[in-house]
């Protein structure tokens, strides 16, 4: 198993452009989610999903959108890049199953520069 | 919500000591994790741990959930344990978001 896979790895993005970061992950979990963490800070939530077809927003997030179309992926837009979206990105995902484990994994990372 | 305090928030030891983290949590909870944040920003699942003590090597890990805390103990500390390690939760009956504590930065001497 690959676990979550994250891609891509680093990315420049000018001001003002969109791009989407891909999140994928071969478990089969039902809860996914997406964070921010910006430098010597903690995680900061964004979005999350617990099944295909619903998603719900966390702590921070303006400027973003998701979508779940399947429960294998779980993609992060972002519309208009400002620098103060300049941050690591992290994805995670767990199995959610009722009354059973929920532990997390998260993948490594994309690396985001919006100058 | 539910939050999640860490502490302390920096902790500087030399190769060997011993060190308790703490984290403290404000609301009941499904799900507690630590994690370890090496230097190169890789979050590393340490323990999954909603109740009782666990172990791996020079780790060790309680939660108790009556209380709403867990200590995470590192002994016998090594230059590679440097990094940040977190705290995480899902709380009970109904969000299921996982919150992160600020975690707490631990530098290792040589």
């Amino acid at each position: 198993n690959a676990g979550v896979t994250q891609t891509p790895k680093f990315r420049i993005l000018k001001i003002g452009q969109s791009m989407t970061l891909q999140c994928a992950q071969d478990m089969n979990h039902n809860y996914m989610y997406w964070y921010r963490q910006d430098p010597g800070m903690g995680l900061k939530l964004i979005y999350y999903s617990v099944g295909a077809g619903i998603t719900d927003k966390g702590e921070v997030p303006n400027g973003y959108n998701v979508s779940r179309s399947t429960t294998e992926d779980f993609p992060l837009r972002l519309e208009l890049a400002a620098p103060s979206q300049t941050s690591v990105y992290f994805c995670a995902s767990s199995s959610g199953l009722p009354g059973g484990d929920t532990e997390a994994f998260f993948g490594q990372g994309t690396r985001l520069t919006v100058v | 919500g539910i939050q999640v305090e860490q502490s302390p928030p920096d902790l500087i030891l030399q190769e060997g000591a011993n060190s308790t983290l703490r984290c403290n949590f404000s609301d009941s909870v499904n799900n507690l994790q630590w994690f370890h944040q090496n230097p190169w920003g890789q979050l590393i699942n340490l323990f999954y741990i909603p109740s009782g003590t666990k172990q791996n090597g020079r780790l060790s890990a309680t939660t108790v959930a009556t209380e709403r805390y867990s200590l995470l103990y590192i002994s016998s500390s090594q230059t590679t344990d440097s990094g940040v390690y977190f705290c995480a939760v899902i709380t009970q009956g109904g969000s299921e978001k996982l919150v992160f504590g600020k975690g707490t930065k631990l530098t290792v001497n040589p």
